[in-house]
């Protein structure tokens, strides 16, 4: 058990709707980053958080938007789902602002747009 | 676009063999990572390896680190079953604060 949990484990939403995943970091970690994992194109990062800030922007579409909470939770809410957002999305978290030890993974959320 | 690139895609080794799955990369690191993932779960971080050093040990797994060639190999001796997952290697460059990862490296371990 790596500590970070992510709810809902498994999702399936029609097009066009909106659904919001919830990340709990490990106690103590500071930061939060989110990635997108599909067969076609890996392992691809969103974004991260560190301390209820926005610190860094990957491959994020402006219909996903992100936030951490004073209590340093997590969210990401996508909008508008089209078939193509089908994916697992893992939330990680580390102690500092930089993965200069490790990164912790939750066991993902398993979505399916339909 | 992915920063490393891991080789072979797949991998079939029988129990008791050595497992070497490489990693190459484009650009400037402060650290490399290797993680595993078993089937639709989430990874595990296995080994880092920071950009001064050249070699890592833990356990039955062995990395190197070569900068200048920009490469990385993990080698796992003495496969178990129970090793198999797929491998991912994750760069990490503090100037942009991104750990990004290849597509990643299916390995077998045949009983």
């Amino acid at each position: 058990d790596s500590g970070v949990t992510q709810t809902p484990k498994h999702l399936i939403t029609a097009t066009g709707q909106r659904v919001t995943l919830r990340c709990s970091p490990r106690s103590g970690d500071l930061s939060v980053y989110w990635y997108q994992q599909s067969l076609d194109q890996g392992l691809q990062f969103l974004i991260q958080y560190y301390n209820g800030e926005e610190r860094a922007k990957g491959n994020i579409l402006e219909r996903f938007s992100a936030q951490q909470f004073p209590d340093l939770h997590s969210e990401l809410n996508l909008s508008s789902l089209e078939l193509g957002d089908s994916a697992l999305y893992f939330c990680a978290s580390s102690v500092g602002n930089r993965v200069m030890t490790e990164a912790f993974f939750g066991q993902g959320t398993r979505l399916t747009v339909v | 676009s992915q920063q490393g690139e891991e080789d072979p895609q797949a991998l079939s080794i029988q129990e008791g063999e050595n497992a070497t799955m490489n990693c190459s990369y484009k650009t400037s690191i402060n650290n490399l990572q290797w993680y595993r993932q078993n089937s639709g779960r989430g990874l595990v971080h296995l080994i880092l390896i920071r950009s001064n050093e050249r070699e890592k040990h833990s356990g039955r797994l062995r990395v190197t680190l070569d900068t200048s060639k920009k490469s990385s190999s993990l080698l796992i001796t003495a496969s178990r079953a129970a090793d198999t997952a797929s491998y991912f290697c994750a760069t990490y460059f503090g100037a942009n604060s991104k750990l990004t990862f290849g597509k990643g490296i299916t390995l077998s371990v045949r009983p």
